[in-house]
């Protein structure tokens, strides 16, 4: 156990539809990064929280969009939903970048 | 653009073999490397890492990890598998003028120690 939690564990949508994922951070981590980890593939860096503001985006569309609150905690939004977001999304959280520490994940299915 | 391979996708040995899993980058400047197990049902845990200094680094449970600047390889290994080390392995660059801790993994290799 790692000390983030993520909620819900899993997730079935369909396509067009948006959702919201959730990630509760380590006491005492305020970075948060997002994951998208496809099957039969490494995880995928979405984008990276530092005291509620983004610090670094990876090669993801603008429909995927975060948040980070005052309790170091964060959101992972997706608009639009298309059958290739189907993965698992990660969350990691670390203090000022140092080591990540994961969580279970959330799996979304868009159907 | 920054790349991580690793060379298998999936391995199968008996307990008490040795395991070897390569991983290679392709990325000019100055990385972090890091070796991450997946257990089955568990969330991702670092192995180990290596930011600089010996480049042989060990790391829980029995796992060592060997940079070869040269090579641009990261490659993990164990003497002796137990049946409890099967799992998913996954190695992940960062590169260090990217302080904030982008990590870059590869596809990852599963592994299957049979009794």
């Amino acid at each position: 156990e790692t000390g983030v939690t993520q909620s819900p564990t899993h997730l079935i949508k369909t396509r067009g539809q948006q959702v919201t994922l959730r990630c509760s951070s380590q006491s005492g981590h305020n970075t948060v990064s997002w994951y998208q980890q496809a099957l039969g593939q490494g995880p995928q860096f979405i984008f990276q929280y530092y005291r509620e503001e983004e610090n670094g985006r990876g090669n993801f569309p603008p429909r995927f969009s975060g948040l980070q609150f005052p309790n170091y905690s964060s959101e992972l939004n997706v608009n639009a939903l298309e059958l290739d977001d189907s993965a698992l999304y990660l969350c990691a959280s670390s203090l000022s970048g140092d080591e990540q520490f994961f969580g279970p994940g959330t799996r979304l299915t868009v159907l | 653009a920054q790349s991580v391979s690793q060379h298998n996708h999936h391995v199968i040995l008996s307990e008490a073999a040795s395991l070897e899993l390569g991983c290679n980058y392709s990325y000019g400047g100055t990385v972090n490397l890091f070796w991450y197990v997946q257990y089955p049902g568990q969330h991702l845990q670092l192995l180990l890492k290596y930011f600089s200094g010996d480049p042989l680094v060990k790391g829980i449970k029995g796992f060592e990890a060997e940079f070869i600047k040269s090579k641009f390889s990261f490659n993990l290994r164990k003497p002796s598998v137990q049946w409890s080390d099967t799992a998913e392995y996954f190695c992940a660059v960062r590169e260090t003028t990217d302080s904030w801790g982008k990590l870059q993994f590869g596809a990852g290799t599963q592994v299957v120690v049979t009794p």
